[in-house]
């Protein structure tokens, strides 16, 4: 079980908005960033968001992320087939370890 | 751009070492951290540990005393050996940059950008 705690999936219809919560703790989340990874199937996870709301180069604007306390949340608006995934969140922890959530598998109806 | 490629057996013993190089090309290994990521069959990933260039290391706790992770820069190489396999091992390992800064007031900004394909490693006699 991880200690970052996301919904195991989640689902809505194409055109529709989906968030997807990561909840951890003051040693994690609380007083760090979080990111957050894209894993389609049968690939390696690709990186969405940094440093809590930054997008990479090429990661369309549909796709955002906010922290407040100890928990984060990824947003997808205009949600297309293509979406459907895995979305894991990742931080650090104050146990000098890297940290990730258990993922969250995204349907698109 | 900066590309990773882990290799490696596919196929390792209960009680021996699992041996992954990972080679970087497109660009330097120098000034940056380099992590080993695993994800089990039908799970989700575990951090293993980052090295940076300069050599200094840092694991999970939780994998800690069977973990060495080395670099080359010579070779724009870094790798992961770990010790006394069982099946609980057997995971698609990727190697990635770990993109990191620490600041005293914010935290730490960690991220894992590019990653490898990632390679299946089993663990079976």
């Amino acid at each position: 079980q991880s200690v970052l705690t996301q919904p195991p999936s989640v689902s809505a219809a194409p055109g529709q908005k989906v968030t997807i919560s990561c909840s951890g703790s003051s040693s994690n989340i609380g007083n760090n960033y979080v990111s957050w990874y894209q894993q389609l199937p049968g690939t390696a996870p690709k990186l969405l968001i940094y440093d809590n709301n930054k997008r990479p180069s090429g990661i369309p604007d549909r796709f955002s992320g906010s922290k407040s306390g100890t928990s984060a949340t990824l947003g997808i608006t205009g949600l297309q087939t293509g979406d459907e995934a895995d979305y894991y969140c990742g931080t650090w922890d104050s146990s000098l370890s890297g940290l990730f959530g258990g993922g969250t598998k995204l349907t698109v109806l | 751009q900066v590309q990773l490629q882990e290799s490696g057996p596919g196929l390792v013993k209960p009680s021996e070492t699992l041996s992954l190089t990972c080679t970087v090309s497109g660009g330097s290994i120098s000034s940056y951290y380099w992590s080993w990521i695993r994800q089990p069959p039908g799970k989700g990933l575990e951090w293993i540990g980052y090295i940076y260039y300069s050599g200094s290391t840092n694991y999970n706790p939780s994998l800690k005393s069977r973990v060495t992770i080395s670099v080359d820069t010579s070779k724009n190489q870094f790798s992961l050996k770990l010790s006394s396999v069982t099946a609980a091992d057997t995971a698609v390992y990727y190697c990635a940059r770990e993109l990191r800064m620490t600041t005293v007031t914010t935290g730490i900004e960690n991220w894992f950008d590019p990653w490898g394909q990632g390679t299946l490693v089993t663990v079976s006699s």
